[in-house]
């Protein structure tokens, strides 16, 4: 089983619409998650970092996290065609300074 | 504050060969981690760099390498190229303190083994 599993997608939502993005992972004590996006050719950007049970948002984005079922999920409001990137879903192990991250969902806006 | 840099850029070598890839952290990081990131695989983890000791390693083979210096920046060697070893080399920076650790990407550096 790998550390951080997603689905690969694609996924292709029309513009203005909601986007959601899940992944799950295995390290039951893992505190830290992250979630970066990564447009083609680029190195990934850090959208949001989550850290307690429940929701946090930052404009448009919305990370949710619940330990108890080792599922965080990313939704993007009013998605936009400068969306469509590949999102990548990263956990920090309970070790400390050691991520891993899923292989990516790739998301399409179609305008 | 300037971003993570990492050079060079492009790389194209044989197989059998070695390379060298640097990555100069953000300033006041003092952890650098390295992943390798293929269509197939995905991001990587290789090994973490804290205050010039490796701290973390992921499961690759002993041809990956590398080290950190004083102020932080970071190397990595690949001795004996494979045509495997064609990848996005990425580094990463943060502060490296236990917990809660906010890791920023560089560009990369893209080898392609001949």
């Amino acid at each position: 089983q790998k550390e951080v599993e997603q689905n690969s997608g694609p996924l292709s939502v029309p513009e203005g619409a909601i986007a959601s993005l899940n992944c799950t992972y295995s390290d039951r004590v893992s505190q830290s998650f992250f979630w970066y996006r990564q447009y083609s050719g680029k190195s990934p950007e850090l959208i949001m970092s989550i850290y307690s049970n429940g929701d946090k948002e930052d404009g448009r984005f919305t990370a949710q996290l619940n330990k108890a079922s080792q599922y965080v999920s990313l939704l993007i409001r009013d998605s936009q065609p400068s969306d469509s990137a590949t999102y990548l879903c990263a956990v920090e192990l309970n070790t400390g300074n050691q991520f891993y991250f899923g292989t990516g969902t790739s998301l399409t806006v179609i305008p | 504050k300037a971003g993570v840099t990492q050079t060079p850029r492009y790389l194209i070598k044989t197989r059998g060969q070695q390379v060298t890839l640097s990555c100069s952290p953000i300033s006041g990081h003092r952890s650098v981690s390295w992943y390798q990131q293929t269509p197939g695989q995905g991001l990587q983890f290789l090994f973490e760099y804290f205050s010039e000791t490796q701290r973390n390693k992921g499961n690759f083979p002993g041809r990956f390498s590398g080290r950190q210096f004083s102020n932080s920046r970071s190397e990595m060697n690949v001795s004996t190229l494979e045509l495997g070893d064609s990848a996005l080399y990425l580094c990463a920076s943060s502060f490296g303190g236990r917990g809660a650790d906010t890791q920023y990407f560089g560009p990369g550096t893209r080898l392609t083994v001949l």
